[in-house]
């Protein structure tokens, strides 16, 4: 059964960093593009990230580019979204996601990331 | 960046009756393939998207066959041919024929 477990959400304050988790299992993780996605409070849903089966390409929304980064570990069939210089726009549940034919056909069940003072 | 537009926003339908969703992208989604890369997702209340069609018009694996998706270039639609209550929540449409990625706004279908 494929998984996606996430972790590493929670509250912080503006300006501060998180690192997010995903925990994949149930498919050779090597062999699949992944994204990271996002939901802020109420509205709809927003592309993030996304990362080649080496990790050698990747991708981001503008409003993240050079802030956040995203990035695999293989070995550990692990995805990673690393989170910087975070604003209140940035509050939102996080999801990764694994990609088939431009589509995401598993999500994890998503990570709520409050950035607040 | 290609927008997506759906329409309706809002859909009440009685169960039993076909509902339709449009998506209309602002760029043709059309790949050298042939294939349209265009997905449609559905969010229940409380839970993660679901992938429903990719390219255009394939179901995802387990999605019941009452749904089906159609369209190229820059029309879509995605239809259910007689809805259950549990098909409520949002609809969402996605391009990834270029980054950024980009989605639709959301069709929220109701329950008559």
């Amino acid at each position: 059964e494929v998984q996606l477990v996430e972790s590493g959400g929670g509250l912080v304050q503006p300006g501060g960093s998180l690192r997010l988790s995903c925990a994949a299992s149930g498919f050779t993780f090597s062999r699949y593009w992944m994204r990271w996605f996002r939901q802020a409070p109420g509205k709809g849903l927003e592309w993030v990230a996304s990362i080649s089966q080496d990790g050698s390409e990747k991708y981001y929304v503008d409003s993240v580019r050079g802030r956040f980064t995203i990035s695999r570990e293989n070995a550990k069939n692990s995805l990673f979204l690393q989170m910087n210089s975070l604003r209140a726009e940035d509050t939102a549940v996080y999801y990764c996601a694994r990609t088939l034919q431009g589509g995401s056909d598993y999500w994890g069940q998503g990570l709520l990331v409050t950035v607040s003072s | 960046d290609i927008v997506m537009t759906q329409s309706p926003l809002s859909l009440p339908v009685t169960p039993g009756e076909p509902a339709s969703f449009s998506c209309r992208s602002s760029q043709s989604l059309l790949r050298r393939d042939g294939y349209n890369s265009l997905a449609w997702y559905l969010q229940k209340p409380g839970q993660s998207p679901q992938l429903l069609v990719y390219l255009g018009s394939n179901r995802a694996s387990g999605v019941p066959d009452r749904f089906s998706g159609s369209g190229s270039g820059t029309d879509f639609t995605l239809k259910i041919s007689r809805v259950e209550a549990e098909d409520v929540g949002v609809y969402y449409c996605m391009q990834a024929v270029q980054t950024p990625i980009t989605f639709g706004q959301g069709t929220r279908l109701e329950i008559k």
